[in-house]
């Protein structure tokens, strides 16, 4: 089946720092993909999304400067938390969908989890 | 009104049980229809697409009603390896693709 890689895994690091999380398609070509955060107990709550070349999509309220998103390639998207603080810390998965027409599926990543001490 | 609405549960059902989630979404252009499963602190993964005719895989059977604007997901034999929380995950185009996931169902089978 579809095979997407999101590295890192886990982070934690100070305050201000900024992260990058990649996420890659591995065999297949993802015409699009999604940015999801997850708190505890909670749904997931997607971020944006990018179609590669173009520019992302951000949901309502989800910073264009604090969350930088950028999908250079079919197989590549990354996002930068940027001058992260403790309120950043959740769960971040990506998603990729191959395809245009609607009935592909999205796979999701294995998620980073973020913590920002 | 949520464009996706599950009931949360949780579900709480012995082995060997047959459980079923229900799930209603409200806007009639939506095109695809999908069941994933997310396990505590990992992420979601597909379990299937829900087709107009209905569609069966193993001990799960999913049936879309397009007239109610409703998607079910019924468990036969409930497995202790089932206890996830059920998706339910909408797809539509409104001028790019756009995908809606319910807040998700919790099921615990017990032994």
């Amino acid at each position: 089946g579809a095979v997407v890689s999101q590295h890192p895994s886990w982070v934690i690091c100070k305050s201000g720092t900024s992260v990058k999380i990649e996420c890659r398609s591995l065999d297949f070509q993802a015409t699009t993909m999604f940015w999801y955060r997850q708190f505890p107990k909670q749904s997931l709550m997607l971020m944006a999304t990018s179609n590669e070349g173009s520019k992302a999509t951000y949901e309502q309220g989800v910073e264009k400067d604090k969350f930088l998103i950028n999908h250079a390639s079919l197989t590549l998207s990354t996002l930068t938390v940027t001058s992260a603080h403790p309120e950043d810390s959740s769960f971040y998965i990506c998603s990729a969908r191959g395809g245009q027409g609607s009935n592909q599926p999205q796979h999701f990543g294995d998620g980073t989890r973020l913590s920002i001490l | 009104r949520k464009e996706v609405e599950q009931d949360p549960g949780p579900f709480n059902v012995p082995e060997g049980a047959t459980v079923a989630f229900n799930c209603t979404y409200s806007n009639s252009a939506s095109q695809s229809f999908f069941w994933y499963r997310q396990d505590c602190r990992k992420e979601p993964k597909l379990l299937m697409s829900v087709y107009s005719s209905g569609n069966e895989d193993g001990r799960f059977t999913a049936q879309l009603n397009r007239a109610s604007q409703y998607i079910s997901l019924l468990i036969r034999d409930s497995k202790l390896s089932d206890s996830a929380t059920y998706l339910c995950v909408v797809g539509l185009n409104t001028g790019g693709f756009k995908t809606i996931f319910g807040a998700g169902t919790r099921l615990f089978v017990k032994a």
